[in-house]
């Protein structure tokens, strides 16, 4: 099945800093989101962006599918955004579900 | 308010004994998912459904059961096969074309 790679594993930021954190596929999708976890496990639906960017705050994403990445950018970070955060495809032409990445884990320090 | 509810948010059970946890939606929404979560990793699809009296097996559906009898209503029961039950089961729903998934607080299950 589809591959999904998400980097860095774990990020540590100051309050204030921006990070970019990656998801690598190893097949074509047709269905790309972002999740965010936060420390109480809910999880919180970022992005739908099987292709090209988008933006929604202080967060945006870019989805470089010819290319079988995408990457979704904070800045000015908050303490509130730290948790987890999860990317998952669908691989195009493939079953109807969607497989998840193990996560990039943030912690932002105030 | 629309939106996903799981209940309890946190289940103890003995071994050998089966487990129902309930997930319900008012969002309208065609398609429900169960996921199963484990310390430190991501994700596993359980199973899914995308139309009432109907679902599919995800990766890892043995030991477990699901009922949709009715659209909003998806619940999942954590049989006494399932070897190692204790994890963190996620609820979600989509509609079936844009299939953003929305996901319910989840149930902290835990057998001894």
């Amino acid at each position: 099945g589809i591959q999904v790679e998400q980097s860095p594993p774990d990020l540590i930021l100051q309050e204030g800093a921006n990070s970019t954190l990656r998801c690598n596929f190893s097949d074509s999708v047709n269905n790309l989101q972002w999740f965010h976890q936060n420390p109480w496990g809910q999880l919180i639906n970022l992005f739908y962006i099987p292709s090209g960017t988008k933006q929604n705050g202080r967060l945006s994403a870019t989805t470089v599918a010819t290319e079988r990445y995408s990457l979704l950018y904070i800045s000015s970070s908050q303490t509130t955004d730290s948790g987890v955060y999860f990317c998952a495809v669908r691989r195009r032409g493939g079953s109807e579900k969607l497989v998840f990445g193990k996560g990039t884990k943030l912690t932002v320090n105030p | 308010d629309g939106g996903i509810t799981q209940s309890p948010k946190y289940l103890f059970r003995k071994e050998g004994q089966n487990v129902t946890l309930s997930c319900e939606q008012n969002l309208n929404h065609d398609a429900m998912y169960w996921y199963r979560q484990d310390p430190g990793q991501g994700l596993r699809l359980i199973y899914y459904s995308q139309i009432v009296n109907d679902f599919q097996k995800g990766d890892i559906a043995e030991g477990y059961s699901v009922s949709r009898e009715k659209k909003e209503s998806f619940p999942l029961t954590v049989t006494s096969a399932q070897k190692n039950p204790t994890a963190f089961y996620l609820c979600a729903s989509s509609t079936t074309s844009r299939e953003s998934l929305y996901f319910g607080p989840g149930t902290r299950l835990t057998v001894t």
